[in-house]
């Protein structure tokens, strides 16, 4: 069975205090990570996916990298409105077209001005 | 650029009704997924579709059911609704993966109440 765990649950970081967000998977053949960013009673707004080991993708003040066992997101010089819920989530490689995404819990990020 | 559409956004229902959520995917999406998320959860895959056939099932209870029309739209339906039913309803589209990069866009989701 698939598995995505996060941590930490929770992180409050001062405006300009960067960290690092983790997520660590089991899966059966990873098709691909994805990470979403999700405000308070909305949807899931894709930010980045990686399909291999050793890739990084940048956006903003964000960049994720991918390991075989695990991910991150860095979080550089955080803003107030950088303040969310990410979601971390993972694809398998199954076969047909049955791509479902299992996510982990979620990080809540708060950053203070 | 157009998002996936679902209405209603908010629905109140009491026990044992019925409920139906309707989903619009981005444009050329041919790959509609659909997913529960509780208070304080992650979301939970509840079934997809791939060119209206019925591709993957999850965690779905048996008192819903769900399809996909010709125009791609979907819409879930729920019976006999019971008071842990209450959650977001989000619906996720995409390119098939095989043609695609895999990536789901989510719709803003719709409210269930159970009362």
């Amino acid at each position: 069975e698939d598995q995505v765990t996060q941590s930490p649950e929770a992180l409050r970081l001062q405006e300009g205090e960067s960290s690092s967000l983790n997520c660590s998977y089991t899966v059966s053949g990873l098709r691909g990570l994805f990470w979403y960013r999700q405000d308070p009673g909305k949807g899931p707004e894709f930010l980045f996916t990686l399909y291999s080991a050793g890739e990084e993708k940048e956006k903003e003040r964000l960049k994720a990298t991918l390991t075989k066992k695990e991910s991150f997101l860095h979080i550089t010089a955080p803003k107030p409105e950088d303040s969310a819920t990410y979601l971390c989530a993972v694809q398998a490689e199954s076969g047909g077209s049955n791509y479902k995404l299992t996510f982990g819990k979620g990080t809540l990020l708060t950053v203070n001005p | 650029a157009a998002g996936v559409i679902q209405s209603p956004r908010h629905l109140i229902k009491e026990k044992r009704e019925t409920a139906t959520l309707k989903c619009y995917p981005i444009p050329r999406h041919d790959t509609v997924y659909w997913y529960q998320q509780g208070p304080g959860q992650d979301p939970q895959f509840l079934i997809s579709f791939y060119e209206k056939m019925q591709s993957d099932k999850g965690s779905i209870p048996d008192r819903f059911s769900a399809q996909q029309f010709s125009d791609y739209h979907s819409e879930l339906n729920m019976s006999s609704l019971e008071l842990g039913d209450s959650a977001l309803y989000f619906c996720a589209s995409s390119l098939e993966a095989g043609q695609g990069s895999g990536e789901q866009y989510f719709g803003p989701g719709t409210r269930l109440t159970v009362t």
